[in-house]
């Protein structure tokens, strides 16, 4: 069945760039089903969607976070990545990488298969 | 603060029914369907109702999910001990433009 796994530093400076990849194994990649989608849990805020991109390129992300954040896709090595630039304090989180299945309808969007979780902290 | 609105606990003995609630706007479950996830301790939330009421495989039925308007309801029937978790629910929303989480229900089996 399908897995994520997210790798990057878990240790980023403040001001700096976060960025995380996600692996997926198993499962179709390059196929157009499945939005590829981060999203982020503190315990202040609980869970943010950060945003998804699409395999043919296509992104979206949440307002709050759109001007710092960028998403790319690796078809070749089974990859999607996430850049957030200019971190601060408040960006240390648990990001999880998801898969969410394609739909034309953004109201019957949902995240189906999860992977475990990376601990990023920002530190000063 | 979310959009989505959930009490903060709910509780209940071995077998009993909980019911959490969540509450929203036109913009989110009154609009679109809801999703719910489930997150025990120290892992990653685990999708466990989606578009509002359907199950993912391997879901036991005793997990339900339904909506009224603006509110959506998750309800676990048969408590067990391992349903001890954070429950969030979570839908696209209109007006902010991004999916939306709710601040989460800690449920404890007494």
């Amino acid at each position: 069945q399908v897995q994520l796994q997210e790798s990057g530093p878990g240790l980023v400076k403040s001001s700096q760039t976060l960025s995380l990849t996600c692996t997926v194994s198993g499962g179709s990649f390059g196929s157009g089903n499945n939005y590829w989608t981060w999203i982020r849990q503190t315990p202040g805020k609980g869970l943010e969607w950060i945003g998804y991109i699409y395999y043919f390129g296509t992104t979206s992300y949440n307002p709050s976070l759109t001007s710092r954040v960028s998403m790319s896709v690796d078809a070749s090595k089974r990859q999607f990545s996430l850049r957030l630039t200019s971190v601060t304090a408040a960006d240390t989180a648990v990001y999880y990488c998801a898969r969410a299945p394609y739909t034309d309808n953004p109201g019957e969007f949902y995240m189906d298969v999860w992977g475990k979780g990376t601990t990023v902290t920002v530190s000063s | 603060q979310s959009v989505l609105t959930q009490p903060p606990s709910a509780s209940g003995t071995p077998g009993q029914r909980v019911t959490i609630s969540c509450s929203g706007s036109n913009s989110n479950i009154g609009k679109y369907t809801v999703n719910w996830f489930q997150q025990l301790r120290g892992t990653a939330p685990k999708l466990l109702i989606y578009n509002s009421y359907r199950r993912p495989s391997g879901v036991p039925d005793r997990f339900s999910g339904s909506t009224s308007g603006t509110s959506a309801s998750l309800a676990i029937t048969g408590l067990q001990s391992e349903d001890e978790a954070d429950y969030y629910c979570a839908a696209w929303d209109a007006n902010l433009n991004t999916y939306v989480f709710g601040p989460g229900t800690v449920v404890t089996v007494l």
